[in-house]
């Protein structure tokens, strides 16, 4: 069975710094990777997701993803982080060969952005 | 872009009595939905896997006569809390699976469930 590891829980970063959020995750093959973002007391809209081909993922709000099959890591980056990035970031894997289709999600990293 | 709507979003019952929460896609067919509950500054957990037609598949650790889930059609799946108690609230979210392969999977917006 899949599973996946965020492990930082918490994340302070100043308004203009970079960011990168750690994700590892644990499947046999190559899984599908996901990055959620959830502002509080709502649901989870996705950043990007990763199936196959380039390694290197762009998504939504200028986020990007690296796949490295090496170190089994889906890191979400993003150059200049926003005040309005603050929120909780979940990573989640799929099993393309589990034909449920679930997701298990990481524990999530609170980002914090000081201004 | 594919929607999934998720009501009521906040709910308050009394102890004893049962809720009904509904997921709907709105454009898109959806074979399979998902539920997940998630506690206060944690992260989601997979409750039970709905599929359209068929019982839904639980995980392991949940009651299935307490979360009674109903997948009747292509864009919508109900979750039903039995016999709600304090314990129970939380907040719950689901998310669909378009019926195409190789897509991702949208999210409701959740409902937030108080036992009282």
């Amino acid at each position: 069975a899949q599973s996946v590891t965020q492990p930082d829980i918490h994340i302070t970063v100043s308004e203009g710094a970079s960011l990168e959020l750690r994700c590892n995750y644990s499947y046999g093959a190559t899984p599908y990777l996901f990055w959620y973002v959830q502002s509080p007391g709502q649901g989870l809209q996705l950043l990007l997701k990763y199936f196959s081909g380039d390694t290197l993922v762009q998504g939504i709000k200028g986020f990007e993803a690296e796949f490295k099959r090496s170190q089994s890591s889906f890191n979400l980056r993003k150059p200049s982080v926003h005040w309005s990035d603050a929120a909780e970031y979940f990573c989640a894997v799929g099993a393309p060969g589990d034909s449920s289709y679930k997701l298990i999600f990481g524990s999530g990293t609170r980002l914090l952005v000081r201004p | 872009g594919a929607v999934v709507s998720q009501h009521p979003s906040r709910v308050i019952c009394k102890s004893g009595t049962s809720v009904k929460i509904e997921c709907r896609s709105l454009d898109f067919q959806a074979t399979t939905m998902f539920w997940y509950r998630q506690f206060p500054k944690k992260s989601l957990m997979l409750m039970a896997t709905s599929n359209e037609g068929s019982k839904a598949t639980y995980e392991q650790g949940v009651e299935k006569d307490k979360f009674l889930i109903n997948h009747a059609s292509l864009t919508l799946s109900t979750l039903t809390v039995t016999s709600a108690h304090p314990e129970d609230s939380s907040f719950y979210i689901c998310s669909a699976r378009p019926s195409r392969t190789g897509s991702g999977y949208t999210f409701g917006s959740g409902t937030r469930l108080t036992v009282v």
